[in-house]
């Protein structure tokens, strides 16, 4: 079964530059998550979608970020403009809302360096 | 936002060895679960935890609900090289709200 696809893997873009993340969820699963991890703190919830649906931003840094999810096998995550303090592994993870089913399966994630 | 605390940061253990971590919150959470990160991997599930005072296993990997369900334990027996990663526990507060992570807890496994 294909869990959840991620691209790119890695991306190194220089500051100013708009970076694009994008996110296909595992079939069937109708919430999807961004996180973004640093060393220094963590996994952040950015936002995250219920069919579809942005349900919270409040987790967003700033204007710069912004996410979509047009269907609900494709979501992206854009950073415009780039700057080298969004350099993280940003994570992508969906999760089937069934009675015992709030787990939630992360993609292998994109690493961003921006400089 | 809500916080888990979770500890250690970091162990460095021999192989062989038992090894524990705990996450402790100041909310009460009606999930909990255990997460594994492999270098240059996403975040996996170990374990997930659903009623206080729950114990559960997974190979060398037991967790538990603690019965004042603002906290939890991971416990691995007889550590091998491939326990090497960061584990994560994760806390849900109820069905409709998005979980929340603790720091990790990196463990080295010296052979």
């Amino acid at each position: 079964d294909a869990g959840v696809i991620q691209s790119p893997r890695h991306e190194v873009t220089e500051m100013g530059q708009e970076v694009t993340l994008r996110c296909k969820p595992i079939s069937g699963h109708d919430y999807l998550f961004w996180y973004r991890q640093t060393m220094m703190r963590g996994l952040e919830l950015l936002i995250y979608f219920n069919n579809n649906v942005p349900i919270d931003d409040s987790g967003m840094p700033e204007d710069r970020f912004s996410a979509k999810m047009p269907n609900a096998s494709f979501s992206t995550l854009k950073i415009q403009p780039s700057e080298p303090r969004d350099s993280a592994v940003y994570f992508c993870a969906s999760s089937s809302h069934a009675p015992l089913g709030n787990t939630i399966y992360f993609g292998e994630g994109s690493w961003l360096t921006v400089v | 936002g809500q916080q888990l605390n979770q500890s250690p940061q970091s162990m460095f253990i021999q192989e062989g060895e038992d090894v524990s971590m705990n996450c402790t919150s100041s909310s009460i959470f009606n999930t909990w679960l255990w997460y594994k990160q492999d270098p240059g991997e996403g975040p996996v599930l170990l374990i997930a935890l659903y009623k206080a005072g729950e114990l559960t296993s997974n190979g060398r990997l037991t967790a538990q609900f603690g019965i004042t369900r603002k906290d939890s334990f991971l416990n691995i027996s007889a550590s091998i090289p491939s326990d090497v990663g960061i584990y994560f526990c994760a806390g849900q507060l109820s069905g409709n709200t998005p979980l929340v992570f603790g720091k990790g807890t990196r463990l080295s496994v010296i052979a």
